[in-house]
C-alpha cells in the first residue's frame, strides 16, 4: 500500500523559513510526477507546486513563486518544499500527493500544519 | 489564476441524486480533459474519486460519475449515503503560469 508522511511543519515568525518533507513508500516514485497542495483553515484547496518524476521540470504558484522552491531526492524517495520569506497567509495544512494517474492526485498523505505568525 | 467555480452546497436525501456544478473557461475546463474531482470528509485529507472527466479510481462506487460540457465539469452521486457527507472539489489542468487550478469546494449534506 502506497503510504505518504509528511513532516517539518510547524510555528514560523513572518519571514522566516521552513522546509517540509514527505516520504513515499511502496510507490515507483521516481516515474512520477509529485505535488504540494495546501488548505487554510475553513478553506478550499490550493495547488502549490509539483516537480517531475526526474526533477527536469517545475511549476508552482503565483502566490509562492520567489519563495518557495519544490525538489525530491529519488534515491531516498523524498519530496521537499523549501519555504522562505513566509507570510501569514502561507498558514495552513500542506499536503504531498502523487500523480499516479493521469492529471490527478491519487494518493495523499496525511498534511502536516505550518502556522505563520508573531 | 481564478479558482473554478462551484455552488458553495448542495444537499439530498438518502437515495437521491445530487449535481456539482465546476464552472472554469476556456483556458483550463473548456480546453482539456483534465478535471479530476475529490472528496473531503471532515478533519480528512482529500481523496480522488474521479480523473480525466468521467474515470473512477479502483475502489470508488460507480455512484459518482463525472461529465463535461464546454467550460463546465459536473459529478453527480447517485443513490446518496450518508457517508457521501463531505466538502467536494473539482481541479482542472491549466495553461498560464500555473499548472492546476481546485475548484471553490461544495459541501455535500445528508438529509
Amino acid at each position: 500500500e502506497v503510504r505518504l508522511v509528511e513532516s517539518g511543519g510547524g510555528l514560523v515568525q513572518p519571514g522566516g523559513s521552513l522546509r517540509l518533507s514527505c516520504v513515499v513508500s511502496d510507490f515507483t516514485f521516481s516515474s512520477h510526477w509529485m505535488t504540494w497542495v495546501r488548505q487554510a483553515a475553513g478553506k478550499g484547496l490550493e495547488w502549490v507546486a509539483n516537480i517531475k518524476g526526474d526533477g527536469s521540470e517545475k511549476y508552482s504558484a503565483d502566490s509562492v513563486k520567489g519563495r518557495f522552491t519544490i525538489s525530491r531526492d529519488n534515491a531516498k524517495n523524498s519530496l521537499y518544499l523549501q519555504m522562505n520569506s513566509l507570510r501569514v497567509e502561507d498558514t495552513g495544512v500542506y499536503y504531498c500527493a502523487t500523480n499516479g494517474l493521469p492529471w490527478a492526485f491519487d494518493i495523499w498523505g496525511q498534511g502536516t500544519m505550518v502556522t505563520v505568525s508573531s | 489564476q481564478s479558482a473554478l467555480t462551484q455552488p458553495p452546497s448542495v444537499s439530498g436525501s438518502p437515495g437521491q441524486s445530487v449535481t456539482i456544478s465546476c464552472t472554469g473557461t476556456s483556458s483550463d475546463v473548456g480546453s482539456y480533459n483534465r478535471v479530476s474531482w475529490y472528496q473531503q470528509p471532515p478533519g480528512t485529507a482529500p481523496k480522488l474519486i474521479i480523473y480525466e472527466v468521467s474515470n473512477r479510481p479502483s475502489g470508488v462506487p460507480d455512484r459518482f460519475s463525472g461529465s463535461k460540457s464546454g467550460i463546465t465539469a459536473s459529478l453527480t452521486i447517485s443513490g446518496l449515503q450518508a457517508e457521501d457527507e463531505a466538502d467536494y472539489y473539482c481541479k482542472s489542468f491549466t495553461t498560464g503560469s500555473t499548472s492546476y487550478v481546485f475548484g471553490t469546494g461544495t459541501k455535500v449534506t445528508v438529509l
